[in-house]
């Protein structure tokens, strides 16, 4: 079983719907990472997060330690959101990462 | 924040032959990582790279095959020697800084 499992491992929204994607780990952590990649390949650290809840525009991102889960949300979702989303969690110096979540948005 | 850059950014190579991807940091930090990422896979940890010292390899990769460079704290290089079409990846440099931050990544593909 890997480490860092992400689901749904595909998703396509309509413009302005709400998305939620998930990811559940079975390691101990001291922090958990959402990363975003385009087809480029370029990867954007989105959050780092350790408790409870962090928003930055319209990404949400949450953390249930004790349930080892996390969400990250997106509101009034937009075709440049499609991307794929990577969840990584450990510490600082050695992270396993997720396959990600391909999230599709059309116009 | 730390802002990496890389080059080159993609690159077709012919087999047998090595490429050298150079990861360059605007701010001074003490461990660089090198990923690879494997069509369709998650990201696997190829080695980090300490200024002044010999990288640390993980499981399954050898110096012989990625040798790196650490010359100073903003810099670090990357080969990957004698290719096959397996070695094709994105290759990607990343650091921690107040967080994690990763490059553009170097798309590499093996003929």
């Amino acid at each position: 079983k890997n480490e860092v499992e992400q689901s749904p491992q595909n998703l396509t929204a309509q413009e302005g719907e709400f998305i939620t994607i998930n990811c559940s780990y079975s390691v101990g952590i001291s922090a958990l990472h959402w990363l975003q990649q385009h087809p480029g390949g370029g990867i954007v650290s989105l959050f780092m997060l350790s408790s409870g809840k962090k928003k930055h525009g319209r990404l949400i991102a949450t953390i249930n330690i004790q349930e080892k889960h996390s969400s990250l949300h997106i509101t009034a979702s937009h075709p440049r959101d499609s991307a794929v989303y990577i969840c990584a969690v450990g510490g600082n110096n050695r992270l396993a990462f997720g396959k990600g979540n391909q999230v599709v948005v059309i116009p | 924040s730390a802002v990496i850059s890389q080059k080159p950014s993609r690159d077709i190579c012919q087999r047998g032959t090595s490429l050298t991807i150079q990861c360059q940091v605007d701010s001074q930090v003490t461990m660089m990582f090198w990923y690879r990422q494997q069509p369709g896979q998650s990201l696997t940890l190829i080695a980090t790279a300490n200024q002044g010292s010999e990288a640390t390899y993980e499981s399954g990769f050898v110096i012989d095959k990625f040798p790196i460079s650490r010359p100073n704290l903003t810099f670090s290089t990357l080969t990957v020697s004698n290719m096959s079409p397996e070695d094709s990846s994105i290759y990607l440099c990343s650091v921690v800084s107040f967080g994690q931050f990763f490059g553009p990544g170097t798309r590499l593909t093996v003929l």
